[in-house]
């Protein structure tokens, strides 16, 4: 099926740094989301994003809609020990009626070294 | 509230077994949502409700996997005969119209 060009597939840094990853689509989408899987759990929404040009933070995250609706950047700043998991971009595409189906990045996986 | 509840947590099966994982969703959503985790595919959407109604069901792989959603609290994915190759981490999620999907913490399957 179809997938999002999500990078770096995996980032190792020092605690404090701060990260950036990105996704990139050649579709056109009209919802950019970001989610967190820790082990053993199920992804968690971090941010979601409605419009083109869109910043938004949550905290030490924030998150991009790219002004050609076709990409989105998150960025975490000054990263912890609790910041390690896989990251998630997710995409939704335009089309009438009930479409409520996400295309997926295939994750960015931190670590964070103490 | 709750959460997405999935059991169970761990099946492990012998191939050519059927195979019926659960899912109830968070009270109100009119969403659910199937998906399936590998490290090869990532999240694969396989099947989505709303309503109870099954409304994009292009993901289920191929005609050993079938989902049905008897009432707004209960939803079923069905895997009859179960292969090796189905082997992974199953999610359900749901959702509201206006809201984002919400995850279940998941079903790790093993077919031997």
């Amino acid at each position: 099926g179809q997938q999002l060009n999500q990078s770096p597939q995996s980032m190792f840094i020092q605690e404090g740094e701060d990260v950036s990853m990105n996704c990139t689509s050649s579709s056109i989408f009209n919802t950019w989301l970001w989610y967190k899987q820790d082990p053993g759990e199920g992804p968690v929404l971090l941010i979601a994003l409605y419009k083109a040009g869109e910043l938004t933070s949550n905290g030490r995250l924030t998150a991009q809609f790219g002004i050609t609706r076709k990409d989105s950047f998150l960025n975490i700043s000054a990263s912890i020990p609790s910041d390690v998991g896989i990251y998630f971009c997710a995409g939704q595409g335009s089309g009438t009626g009930n479409n409520r189906k996400l295309i997926w990045g295939l994750g960015t996986s931190l670590a964070v070294n103490p | 509230d709750a959460g997405v509840i999935q059991s169970p947590r761990h099946e492990v099966t012998e191939m050519g077994q059927e195979v019926t994982l659960r899912c109830k969703p968070i009270s109100g959503h009119d969403y659910l949502f199937w998906y399936r985790q590998t490290m090869m595919r990532g999240l694969e959407l396989l099947i989505y409700f709303n309503n109870n109604v099954p409304i994009d069901d292009s993901g289920m792989p191929e005609d050993r996997f079938s989902a049905k959603m008897p009432n707004a609290s209960f939803s079923t994915l069905k895997i009859q005969p179960s292969e090796p190759r189905d082997s992974a981490v199953y999610f359900c999620a749901s959702g509201q119209s206006n809201t984002e999907a919400f995850f279940g913490q998941g079903t790790r399957l093993t077919v031997v």
